[in-house]
């Protein structure tokens, strides 16, 4: 059974430029969640997606938005990048029912120039 | 709001000797889940072991187990005869209230390294 897949793996960009990332659940999973991981933050919520339907939010600016397909793949994006917006990006995916373990893929590496 | 505290930044142990990583959480929940996770180099993060709270039993996954203390809120990690390919970053993560588990709050992290 294939992991969970993100594109593109590595990417850079300038600020002001908006990126958009991919991820391809496991298959059946239907819940995506979106990470971000940077060295003074750690890792934090960004959004969770559930049957195209988003059920909850992290603290984080209008700039990121997301969305499902009805596959359950997902993408995320960011709009007016800052160079605070580089990190890594982790998606993860589940099957959205209580008490089941969260898969993650191997991140997209954003750097923002 | 959630926390989970991980009072370890970093920890080294000799090849083939025990290490225990360290973990508190904070949660008005009386029924929850919590997850070691292992990031090595490759970023990806790994499931190592999971803990459902209405359980007594420490959840053990071979070398891996944990010393969960409820009422304590503690929730270590023992690495038992630990290998070079154990060296990474170890993160304690805890789903949010409601026992939902699509969003995890996770503590700052472990970084183990193994000596040979």
């Amino acid at each position: 059974k294939a992991g969970v897949t993100q594109t593109p793996r590595y990417l850079i960009k300038t600020r002001g430029q908006q990126v958009t990332l991919s991820c391809s659940p496991i298959s059946g999973h239907r819940s995506v969640s979106w990470y971000q991981q940077t060295p003074g933050q750690g890792l934090q919520f960004l959004f969770e997606y559930f049957s195209e339907t988003q059920r909850n939010k992290g603290n984080f600016p209008g700039r990121f938005s997301g969305r499902q397909f009805s596959n359950s793949r997902s993408e995320m994006n960011v709009s007016t990048l800052e160079l605070g917006d580089s990190a890594l990006y982790l998606c993860a995916s589940s099957t959205g029912s209580s008490g089941n373990t969260i898969y993650f893929g191997e991140g997209s590496w954003l750097t923002v120039v | 709001a959630q926390t989970v505290t991980q009072s370890q930044p970093e920890m080294s142990v000799q090849e083939a000797e025990t290490v225990t990583l360290s973990c508190t959480y904070d949660t008005s929940e009386s029924d929850y889940y919590l997850f070691w996770y292992k990031q090595p180099p490759s970023r990806q993060m790994i499931l190592v072991i999971r803990q459902e709270a209405y359980k007594q039993q420490n959840a053990t996954e071979n070398r891996f187990s944990v010393n969960f203390q409820k009422a304590a809120k503690s929730f270590s990690l023992k690495i038992s005869d630990s290998q070079l390919g154990d060296a990474a970053m170890y993160f304690c993560a805890h789903p949010n209230s409601g026992g939902s588990n699509y969003k995890l709050t996770f503590g700052k992290g472990t970084l183990l390294t193994v000596n040979p």
